[in-house]
């Protein structure tokens, strides 16, 4: 069974500039969700998404949105990009995304912003 | 906001040294889980703890659980240079799993 897998693994942007990340779940999981991960702060939660709808939000601005098709792949679009949101940008997939269900993880989007 | 503080921060020891981490709350977690991140990699999850007290090994990684739910321990016996990454904790209480910020594990051969 494939993991999830996170594209692409590395972006390098301006500030002011949008991107787009993407995170296909494991066959059959149908709960996304991403974090996003610093040095600094650590795993911080940003949203998480069930049957195409966001049923989660972490405390980001606005400029953080996200959306999941009906196959269940996600996107996650970051828009005005700034210095500080350079980080590793984590998706991870869980069959119904129930409290302490085992999540698994994809290799991360790591964004640089200059 | 429930918050999980892991010690220490980092950790660099030789290859055989035992270990202890730790991941302490003042909240109360319905379950607990610990990952291991490597370099390049998303983490990859350990072990989940559920029961107050509950002990769980895994090899040479021994997990436990607080008896208030509220902390877990770590420990790793005669480390290898495998072992090392980032430990995570992360607690569910809420909907939303709080993460520690991790014990960055250095073992050097």
């Amino acid at each position: 069974k494939a993991g999830v897998t996170q594209t692409p693994r590395y972006l390098i942007k301006t500030r002011g500039q949008q991107v787009t990340l993407s995170c296909s779940p494991i066959s059959g999981h149908r709960s996304v969700s991403w974090y996003q991960q610093t040095p600094g702060q650590g795993l911080q939660f940003l949203f998480e998404y069930f049957s195409e709808t966001q049923r989660n939000k972490g405390n980001f601005p606005g400029r953080f949105s996200g959306r999941q098709f009906s196959n269940s792949r996600s996107e996650m679009n970051v828009s005005t990009l700034e210095l500080g949101d350079s980080a590793l940008y984590l998706c991870a997939s869980s069959l119904d995304g129930d409290r302490g269900e085992k999540l698994f993880f994809g290799s991360g989007t790591q964004l640089s912003v200059l | 906001t429930q918050l999980l503080e892991q010690s220490p921060q980092f950790l660099s020891i030789q290859e055989g040294e035992n270990l202890t981490v730790y991941c302490n709350s003042s909240s109360v977690f319905s379950s607990l889980q610990w990952y291991r991140q490597e370099p390049g990699e998303g983490p990859v999850l350990l072990v989940t703890v559920v029961t107050g007290g509950e002990v769980k090994k895994l090899k040479r990684l021994t997990f436990q659980f607080g008896d208030a739910r509220k902390d877990s321990s770590l420990h790793i016996t005669a480390a290898q240079t495998g072992d090392t990454g980032l430990y995570l904790c992360a607690g569910a209480g809420s909907y939303i799993p709080t993460f520690g910020r991790g014990t960055s594990l250095i073992v050097h051969p």
